[in-house]
């Protein structure tokens, strides 16, 4: 079964502008949940969805945001980026969610802020 | 919330050897415990988990041990062989659909050695 799918692979931004991830899930599942990766920080927690519903929400500012649609795919939005906001942004797709069932990840996006 | 320290954050093995990574974590809300490898330029990947009503599980040559008394929990792998060299990040997490988000530890970088 195809796997999890992350769009765009690469970005390159100017600081000031908007950008938006998108994250297609594992056919059936209805969890998907975001991380941000950096070298120094390592993975850390954005947000989830589940059925169309943030149930999470992980300690970054109001410029992050998420949605997920009824097909179960999901997108990322940064707004005003900065140039710390230079990751690679993962998504993960589980049925019920990252601790009731396994998580598959994407790929990810890599995210350039210049 | 939730803190999960990991160390080393290096490691570099002769081939065979055993390798031994451990994390604590902090909240006794947590009660499942996923170990992810990554590769470089690849995703996470689930490699072994254990949840808080078990204090150990093996598959072939990883095994995962957990203390819940001690909050800790640990990733052994026996007879390391050159592929299992990548970076390999801990997690803690609560089931249920309030706490349904992993955090990571900061990873260790395990080097393999022919």
């Amino acid at each position: 079964k195809a796997g999890v799918t992350q769009t765009p692979r690469y970005l390159i931004k100017t600081r000031g502008q908007q950008v938006t991830l998108s994250c297609s899930p594992i056919s059936g599942h209805r969890s998907v949940s975001w991380y941000q990766q950096t070298p120094g920080q390592g993975l850390q927690f954005l947000f989830e969805y589940f059925s169309e519903t943030q149930r999470n929400k992980g300690n970054f500012p109001g410029r992050f945001s998420g949605r997920q649609f009824s097909n179960s795919r999901s997108e990322m939005n940064v707004s005003t980026l900065e140039l710390g906001d230079s990751a690679l942004y993962l998504c993960a797709s589980s049925r019920q969610g990252v601790t009731n069932t396994e998580a598959f990840f994407g790929q990810g996006t890599r995210l350039t802020v210049v | 919330g939730e803190n999960v320290e990991q160390h080393p954050s290096t490691l570099s093995v002769q081939e065979g050897d055993s390798a031994v990574i451990k994390c604590t974590y902090s909240d006794s809300a947590s009660n499942y415990f996923p170990w992810y490898k990554q590769e470089l330029g690849k995703r996470p990947q689930l490699i072994i988990d254990i949840r808080s009503n078990v204090g150990e599980k093996k598959d072939q040559r990883i095994a995962v041990t957990l203390n819940k008394t001690a909050k800790h929990f640990s990733l052994h792998i026996t007879e390391t062989q050159p592929e299992d060299s990548a970076v390999y990040f801990c997690a803690a997490g609560a089931r249920g659909n309030a706490g349904n988000m992993l955090t990571f530890g900061g990873g260790t970088r395990l080097m393999v050695k022919p």
